[in-house]
């Protein structure tokens, strides 16, 4: 089957600039995950959605950061206006969103390497 | 507060050596933890839960309630096996919603 997708793979901005990125989930999962990576850390989740609505955004600073999941299947991140510390690697994971804790498998996608300057 | 530490960075050993990659948490209750790996221009991906006592690739896991361990095992490393190894853990306030260590950077010599 095929993975999850996510574009741009890389992106350079400017600080104070607005830069969005976007994920296309794997057909019929249900849950959708954003985690952020900073160098030399392991990923932190942001936002969590299940089909188009939040589960979990408690780590989101949503004085810059904003995401929406349109029609419950592909998700858009927004971060606006960027700083220098929101320099990571942006990924994406989708599951299928079943019943069972601890069950459910997130599927990573490639993610977007955004540098701030 | 819930949270999971991995110690080393970087783990280095030669081919058939042993392997120990280490994962504390810091957790009461009754944890459910994973190990991630992500292999060089690879996609994080699941390695194997503790849930389900398997062996994948010949790497096995252990949780230790006592220690509050969940260590990474295999008795003998291959060249393949180098990758980042991450463990991570279910936190209990949330669905489904995963805490990750910093990870370990095995890399396993000829």
């Amino acid at each position: 089957e095929a993975g999850v997708a996510q574009s741009p793979r890389y992106k350079i901005i400017e600080k104070r600039q607005s830069v969005a990125f976007w994920c296309n989930p794997i057909s019929g999962h249900a849950t959708l995950y954003w985690y952020q990576q900073i160098l030399g850390q392991g990923p932190k989740l942001l936002i969590q959605f299940q089909n188009n609505g939040v589960v979990d955004d408690s780590q989101l600073p949503k004085d810059r950061f904003s995401a929406e999941r349109l029609k419950g299947v592909d998700s858009t991140l927004k971060i606006q206006p960027a700083k220098l510390e929101d320099s990571a690697v942006y990924l994406c994971a989708s599951s299928l969103g079943v019943g069972g804790r601890g069950a459910d498998t997130q599927y990573f996608g490639p993610g977007t390497r955004l540098t701030v300057l | 507060a819930q949270r999971v530490t991995q110690p080393e960075k970087l783990l280095s050993v030669f081919k058939g050596a042993p392997v120990e990659l280490k994962c504390n948490y810091s957790y009461s209750g009754s944890p459910e933890l994973f190990w991630y790996v992500q292999y060089s221009r690879q996609r994080l991906q699941l390695l194997l839960r503790h849930i389900s006592r398997e062996s994948i690739k010949g790497f096995t896991a252990d949780l230790n309630k006592g220690e509050t361990s969940f260590h990474l095992k295999k008795p003998f490393a291959q060249e393949e096996d180098s990758a980042m190894y991450y463990c991570a853990f279910l936190f209990s306030g949330g669905y489904n919603k995963l805490i990750f260590g910093a990870g370990t950077r095995l890399a396993v010599h000829p």
